[in-house]
């Protein structure tokens, strides 16, 4: 079973610039999730998706993040314009329905560096 | 109050003893409780969950829940360096549409 995809890796950029990240889940699951992980912190959920609709995104920086998931499969990730604060490794994450067995399954991450 | 606190160590261990985390909550609403465990420049993984008071074992994994206490916490036996990583404790609120809340982690070393 293929796992959760993430592109790309590593970006950098300078402050201010765009950026997108996408995500294309595990076959089936309609829940996807992106986490913001700073180093040495622990993951904050800052959109949640069931399906194509929004379940939970009261952490996610309107400003300047935005989310898609059109038909309720892969997602994108877009932040304009990016701060230093920005700095972060990106983790999509899915699960079949909602997170109640608390198993989310994650990608590898796209780790973003703002200069 | 942070939702979700780990002491963030480092915990170090000597190969073969007994490595225990503790993870506290502040939202008695809490109903899962979850150990996630994320090696460095890697994603977490699910290793244990527990949803009620007690102890549930899985192999050399013990989780501990308390919930009057608000109190959570892993062990383990038997420790491999392996085992080295950053242990996550995450929750999920009652009504919370399942959203699941990680604390900032406890990063484990086990010394051969």
């Amino acid at each position: 079973e293929a796992g959760v995809a993430q592109s790309p890796r590593y970006k950098i950029i300078e402050k201010r610039q765009s950026v997108a990240f996408w995500c294309n889940p595990i076959s089936g699951h309609a829940t996807l999730y992106w986490y913001q992980q700073i180093l040495g912190q622990g993951p904050k959920l800052l959109i949640q998706f069931q399906n194509n609709g929004v379940v939970d995104d009261s952490q996610l920086p309107k400003d300047r993040f935005s989310a898609e998931r059109l038909k309720g499969v892969d997602s994108t990730l877009k932040i304009q314009p990016a701060k230093l604060e920005d700095s972060a490794v990106y983790l999509c994450a899915s699960s079949l329905s909602g997170s109640g067995t608390g198993e989310l399954f994650f990608g590898e991450g796209s780790r973003l560096t703002v200069l | 109050q942070k939702e979700v606190e780990q002491n963030s160590g480092p915990l170090s261990v000597p190969e073969g003893a007994i490595a225990s985390l503790n993870c506290t909550y502040s939202d008695r609403g809490s109903q899962s409780f979850f150990w996630y465990r994320q090696y460095s420049g890697k994603s977490p993984e699910l290793i244990m969950s527990i949803y009620s008071n007690g102890d549930k074992e899985d192999g050399r994994f013990t989780a501990q829940l308390n919930k009057a206490s608000q109190y959570v916490s892993l062990l383990i036996r038997d420790s491999q360096p392996s085992d080295s990583a950053t242990y996550l404790c995450a929750v999920i609120v009652s009504g919370s549409n399942y959203k699941l809340t990680f604390g900032k982690g406890t990063l484990l070393t086990v010394n051969p």
